[in-house]
């Protein structure tokens, strides 16, 4: 069946370094992949996105990466900031215009 | 301004009663979706509906129920037969991937959900 999964739970680093959130997913039909921003009591905030005829694009200091062969995708945040702390989710679309998302990575950012 | 709104912000209810959370858009889109969330988790699809008058069962669907009788409302009633319903309820929209507009989707608010 259609599933999005991200390889790491909690991923923690240094303010100015850079951060790389990775995630896989299993249905090679979806064409159409986001990246969400969710700080604690709040909806997800939509980040950047992605189309399967794309390999990469990039965003105010955040890059998506798409590799179809592997079906992985990753999230890059240029100089990490404290204001970058949260739960990043990807999410796929399939069928139907379903929209379906990983379990989530929790970004901490120290100083 | 447009936008999605859910209302209310905070809902509780006893055990065994059904609750209707609420979910309105008006930015034209033709996809909603609700979504639960339970603490440290990430977010199962509840329902989803490509069009007014259209809806599908999401991967958690069980306890649930919803219409779409207006493109600008999509909304969810918790029933008695949700085993587990507190949670932070979330709901979704999208232009859909057939329009032009190819990446414009939107979250609400939420609905945190209690059940005493």
């Amino acid at each position: 069946g259609e599933s999005v999964g991200l390889h790491l739970p909690t991923l923690s680093v240094q303010e100015g370094d850079n951060s790389i959130i990775n995630c896989a997913y299993s249905n090679s039909a979806s064409d159409y992949f986001i990246w969400y921003k969710q700080e604690s009591g709040k909806g997800p905030q939509f980040i950047i996105d992605i189309r399967s005829n794309m390999d990469k694009r990039q965003g105010q200091r955040v890059t998506v990466l798409l590799n179809k062969t592997v079906k992985h995708l990753s999230l890059q945040i240029a100089a990490t900031q404290p204001g970058d702390s949260a739960v990043y989710f990807c999410a796929e679309l399939g069928g139907y215009n379903k929209l379906i998302f990983g379990a989530g990575t929790r970004l901490a950012v120290h100083p | 301004d447009g936008g999605i709104t859910q209302s209310p912000k905070y809902l509780f209810r006893k055990e065994g009663q059904n609750v209707t959370l609420s979910c309105e858009q008006n930015l034209n889109h033709d996809a909603m979706y609700w979504y639960r969330q339970d603490p440290g988790q990430g977010l199962r699809l509840i329902y989803y509906s490509q069009i007014v008058n259209d809806f599908q069962k999401g991967d958690i669907a069980e306890g649930y129920s919803v219409s779409r009788e207006k493109k600008e409302s999509f909304p969810l009633t918790v029933t008695s037969a949700q085993k587990n319903p507190t949670a932070f309820y979330l709901c979704a929209s999208y232009t859909g991937r057939e329009s032009p507009v190819y990446n414009e989707q939107f979250f609400g608010p939420g609905t945190r959900l209690t059940v005493l």
